[in-house]
């Protein structure tokens, strides 16, 4: 079965401490993505990355920075959390445009829940 | 800008009954996929259906069916003889064909009631 998987269902952080999301897709997928979900906004891309070591600013990147040394890998970093950051975040990934079948269905990752005190 | 408006924040239903999750979008891209995803009470969404911009046909997979109306801009999702599993929050998206980023709506949560 396809998956997605992300390392911390739950994580409790204090005001400036550095936070590391880890995702791992095993489908070989190109694309992979971080979104943050918030009741009433839906999902909103923070960065997303089409190839190793390749990154991309979404709608919302301020306060985080991502990292893809391998390709089933993408990691989203927050520097020095802050309140504003407790949120729920779901890993994504996807087939590049180019495969017509698959392209753009995002298959997702169960979601980090962090909570930053 | 691309934009989607789900404007039906919570719904709630009796088991049996029919109900339609409204999506509205806005694209100036002439292609473009439209999507449904559902995220059930464990979190994890899931994807439902990806329609091209060139398809109009409704289309329909079991209780589920989708009207795509590019007249109106809107991608409507109706569950026919709703049941307690299909609790969720539902999730209306857009992308651009060869785009990277997906768009997504607000959501709408559906409550069904035995």
């Amino acid at each position: 079965d396809v998956k997605v998987t992300q390392s911390s269902r739950y994580l409790v952080k204090r005001t400036g401490e550095k936070v590391f999301l880890e995702c791992v897709q095993d489908m070989d997928h190109e694309n992979m993505f971080w979104y943050r979900q918030d009741p009433g906004l839906g999902l909103r891309l923070i960065y997303f990355s089409y190839d190793v070591k390749m990154k991309e600013k979404g709608d919302i990147p301020e306060g985080y920075s991502v990292s893809r040394e391998k390709k089933e890998r993408f990691s989203l970093i927050l520097e020095s959390a802050s309140t504003n950051q407790t949120s729920m975040y779901l890993c994504a990934s996807s087939y590049p445009f180019g495969d017509s079948s698959g392209a753009n269905v995002l298959t997702f990752g169960a979601g980090s829940r962090l909570t930053v005190l | 800008a691309q934009k989607v408006t789900q404007a039906q924040t919570e719904i709630s239903v009796v088991e049996k009954e029919d109900v339609t999750l409204d999506c509205v979008y806005e694209t100036r891209d002439t292609t473009y996929y439209l999507f449904w995803y559902k995220q059930p009470p464990s979190g994890e969404l899931v994807f439902l259906i990806r329609r091209n911009s060139f398809d109009e046909q409704n289309e329909i997979s079991g209780r589920y069916s989708w009207n795509f109306q590019k007249s109106t801009s809107s991608f409507n999702f109706t569950i026919t003889a709703s049941q307690v599993v299909d609790s969720a929050v539902y999730f209306c998206a857009l992308s651009r064909t060869g785009g990277f980023k997906t768009i997504f709506g607000a959501g709408t949560r559906l409550f069904v009631k035995a």
